[in-house]
């Protein structure tokens, strides 16, 4: 089956740029959807098919996909952005989550 | 506005079963796949299983096949998971999700329901 991994943390300064990665082969074939979830909370769509907002998702969120790795880009970080974040893919017939990466802003 | 709202968790015994029900609002429910998703303490998001629309197809984890069941009754607007040989790594939160657009994006889900099995 098919296999994501991500980063198990990632560090960003406050107003500094976080980058969090989702790792796969050839993932670049694949569409990629990231989900925050925050502590306490249900997980929410913060971005689909690669690089597609939601409406209510501040632009400061952004991703891409490219060869073998998917990127979820939150610039300006903000201290309501320290959450964990997931990728997520699907895959004959099911559904692949990334091991998850809890951001912590500094 | 899109609500989802599940019930029926608890705690059970290794073995046991327990029935989780979500019940959707403010969409309508025929029109969506949906989907059952846990998180285990300490562990990431975990898939459990899908239904189409229509109910016509479902789709389970390996973890959970021969012992799960995902239903729905669009009448009632509602989907379920009966959870049947209950194990201790089924305990999570279980969180029903909607298929919002294709390639399984979910944009909406539940608040959850705690599932404990204790052994």
């Amino acid at each position: 089956s098919f296999e994501l991994t991500q980063p198990l943390s990632v560090s960003v300064a406050l107003g500094q740029t976080a980058t969090i990665t989702c790792g796969g082969k050839n993932i670049v074939t694949r569409s990629v959807h990231w989900y925050q979830q925050q502590p306490g909370q249900a997980p929410a769509l913060v971005i689909y098919w690669d690089t597609t907002r939601p409406s209510g998702i501040p632009e400061r969120f952004s991703g891409s996909n490219s060869g073998n790795t998917a990127t979820l880009t939150i610039s300006r970080a903000q201290a309501g952005d320290e959450a964990d974040y997931y990728c997520q893919v699907w895959d004959n017939n099911h559904v692949v989550f990334g091991g998850g990466t809890k951001l912590t802003v500094l | 506005e899109v609500q989802l709202v599940e019930s029926g968790g608890g705690v059970e015994g290794p073995g046991g079963s327990l029935r989780l029900s979500c019940a959707g609002s403010g969409f309508t429910f025929h029109d969506y796949g949906m989907s059952w998703v846990r998180r285990a303490p300490e562990k990431g998001l975990e898939w459990v299983s899908g239904i189409t629309g229509n109910g016509g197809r479902a789709d389970y984890a390996d973890s959970v096949e021969g012992r799960f069941i995902i239903s729905r009754d669009n009448a009632k607007k509602s989907l379920y998971l009966q959870m049947n040989s209950l194990r201790a790594e089924d305990t999570a939160f279980y969180y029903c999700a909607r298929v919002g657009y294709r390639d399984y994006v979910f944009d909406f889900w539940g608040q959850g329901t705690l599932v404990t099995v204790f052994s």
